[in-house]
């Protein structure tokens, strides 16, 4: 079975800060890995994904995570928080982009 | 290219009642999803349909939920009757192979709440 667990359900930076999201997760099988942002009354937006090849993937807005496998992470990272991050992020797992197991999320607030 | 629809955005109905969910997915995406999210928690698997047919339906919490999509086209999902728990956001996605796999688009969501 596939789980995620995402450290920090609320996660506070000032801005210009870096950020920084924990993703672990476990998986049988080879995983597809996805981060999803869901802004206020929106519906969940794709930020990025892993599926093969190079480990460091890079996203919109800035973002960019990076696949480690012998520590089973996913950490989505920005260098320089903007007021507009401010949203609840998920890390999501799934075998082939079927069956998705997401975390819990994690709200970012961002801090004048 | 139109994305994941999904009405009502938002429903208040009283425990006992009915509520149906539509979701329109992207235009000739086989894959529909349907997931829930209660109270905060994790984002829920509900169901899963190939076109008509329901692939997989482990996620369904009980027989109160009836899921269809008629024709492989949108899908409709109703709760019958309501209950408190089941206050949540529902959320629709759809996908379709693009040689690295699938990859699910999401609706906005469904807020139900259920008084």
């Amino acid at each position: 079975a596939q789980s995620v667990t995402q450290l920090g359900s609320h996660v506070s930076v000032s801005e210009g800060a870096l950020v920084l999201l924990r993703c672990n997760y476990s998986s049988s099988v080879p995983p597809y890995l996805f981060w999803y942002v869901q802004y206020p009354n929106q519906g969940l937006q794709l930020l990025l994904k892993y599926t093969t090849g190079a480990t460091l993937v890079k996203g919109i807005n800035g973002f960019e995570a990076e696949f480690k496998k012998s520590e089973t992470s996913f950490h989505l990272t920005k260098p320089s928080a903007h007021m507009s991050d401010a949203a609840e992020y998920f890390c999501a797992v799934s075998d082939y982009g079927q069956n998705f197991v997401f975390g819990p999320g994690t709200r970012l607030s961002v801090l004048p | 290219e139109a994305g994941v629809t999904q009405f009502p955005s938002h429903s208040v109905i009283e425990k006992g009642q009915t509520v149906t969910l539509r979701c329109d997915p992207i235009s000739g995406h086989d894959n529909l999803y349907w997931y829930r999210r209660v109270m905060g928690k994790e984002i829920k698997f509900l169901l899963h349909f190939v076109k008509e047919s329901k692939q997989d339906e482990s996620g369904m919490p009980n027989n109160r939920f009836l899921a269809e999509r008629t024709g492989g086209t949108y899908s409709t999902l109703k709760v019958q009757p309501a209950e408190l728990e089941d206050s949540g956001v529902y959320f629709c996605a759809s996908s379709q192979f693009s040689g690295f796999g699938y990859e699910q688009y999401f609706g906005p969501g469904t807020r139900l709440t259920v008084t």
